[in-house]
This record gives structure tokens, sequence and C-alpha cells, in this order.
């Protein structure tokens, strides 16, 4: 296992559509954090699983955003009917269960919506 | 409301020309800082985590510090391959498990 894994990489879709984005964390990790970053600015907390319960939604995930972690492992972040104000780079990183530990993060999937 | 503000939000140095990038948090309780390196259309890289004040790590040509209210990173004779974009994040004591992050500073470091 090589680090943190995101797919797609890049996703264009036309406004109203859904979309869906996976992400692998390190396979010992047991938590696992959505981030969304636009550009200029850092990364915003959007949501966090341990194990497969979530147990943190920001209020930036408006209720348009779900996110899963079916069985703690992969996880999922769908978008129901997208809007231009979506277009982000989403990122993904993850942690071992273990105190205070520094999170790594993927390559992140590139989100534009037309 | 917790906050994270680094400076300055841009910085061209020469290479050889060394100089420090500051984080600066208003926090309730501090559990860890972070400091990532991100490359242009790549997620974040680890760097370095600091826990209290006084304490120093170092790698390569970086060194981070911390203080009660700030963090600095030093970059020493600087290398073009250094350019990148310096984000600092924080962990707190209680509540939101999460990085908090800062806008960064986005280095340009000319040979």
């Amino acid at each position: 296992d090589t680090g943190v894994s995101q797919d797609p990489r890049h996703k264009i879709t036309k406004r109203g559509q859904n979309v869906t984005f996976r992400c692998d964390p390190i396979s010992e990790h047991n938590r696992l954090y959505w981030y969304r970053q636009t550009l200029g600015q850092g990364p915003e907390f959007l949501t966090y699983f341990q194990n497969e319960a979530q147990l943190e939604k920001s209020r930036l995930l408006s209720d348009r955003f779900s996110a899963e972690r079916p069985k703690g492992s992969f996880s999922t972040l769908e978008i129901q009917r997208t809007e231009q104000g979506d277009s982000a780079m989403y990122l993904c990183a993850s942690s071992p269960d273990t105190g205070n530990t520094e999170a790594f993060f993927g390559q992140g999937t590139r989100l534009t919506v037309v | 409301e917790d906050q994270v503000t680094q400076s300055p939000e841009a910085l061209r140095l020469q290479e050889g020309e060394s100089s420090s990038l500051n984080c600066s948090y208003t926090v309730s309780g501090l559990r860890g800082l972070f400091w990532y390196r991100q490359d242009p259309g790549k997620g974040p890289e680890f760097l370095f985590t600091l826990y209290s004040a006084g304490e120093e790590k170092e790698k390569e040509r970086l060194k981070a510090t911390l203080t009660k209210k700030e963090s600095f990173l030093h970059i020493t004779a600087p290398k073009p391959e250094d350019s990148a974009t310096y984000l600092c994040a924080v962990t707190l004591l209680t509540g939101r498990r999460a990085l908090t992050f800062g806008s960064g500073t986005r280095l340009q470091v000319q040979p």
C-alpha cells in the first residue's frame, strides 16, 4: 500500500448532474477525512469517519452532499444536483486511530461543474 | 472562533536566500500544529508536527518552531525545488479531530 488513493483524478460534469468520488485510505488507518479546497485557499473540512461511523460533518456539507464508508474501508463522497460553486479539489486523508498523529492526503479529485 | 492565519500570502526568494514563513493561531486549546507542503494539482504532503511551545523539528533545509501563539517555518538556503505552497494546520484538544488549515504561503525560489 503506497498511500491514499482517490478516483477519479479529474471530473467534468454538467450542472445538475450527480457525481461520486472514491477514496481508498492507507490500509491500517481507521480515521478518514474529506476536505474541499478552492484556488488560493487551504483545505476546508467536510466530514470525518472513524471506521464505518461518520462522527462529524461540517456546516459546509449541505444536504446535497453525502458520504459513506461501508465496512470501514474505502469511502465515497456523492454530490447531488451539482452547482458551479461545487467546483473545487476534493481531498481525502487518513490517519491511524492512535492519539494525535498526522493525516496523509491523497492526490485529490478535481471537480469542474460547467 | 478558532483561526489560523499565514503570512505572507506569497514569497519570492532567490536561490540561497533564507527566510521564514509565519503561522499564527487563535484556538481554544492546541493539540498539535502541522506543516504541509503542497505542489500544484496535488494533495498536501506532511512535513512536521509540533505539540508544545519551544519544540523544534528539522528536515533538510526546513526547520519548524512553535510558540504559544505562532509557528515559524524557516527555510535555509532554499533551492528551486522548494517552490510550493506551505500550509499550516492545527488540531484542537476538544471537539473537532480534523485539521483546521490556514490559507497557505506560496513560495517561489528563483535560480
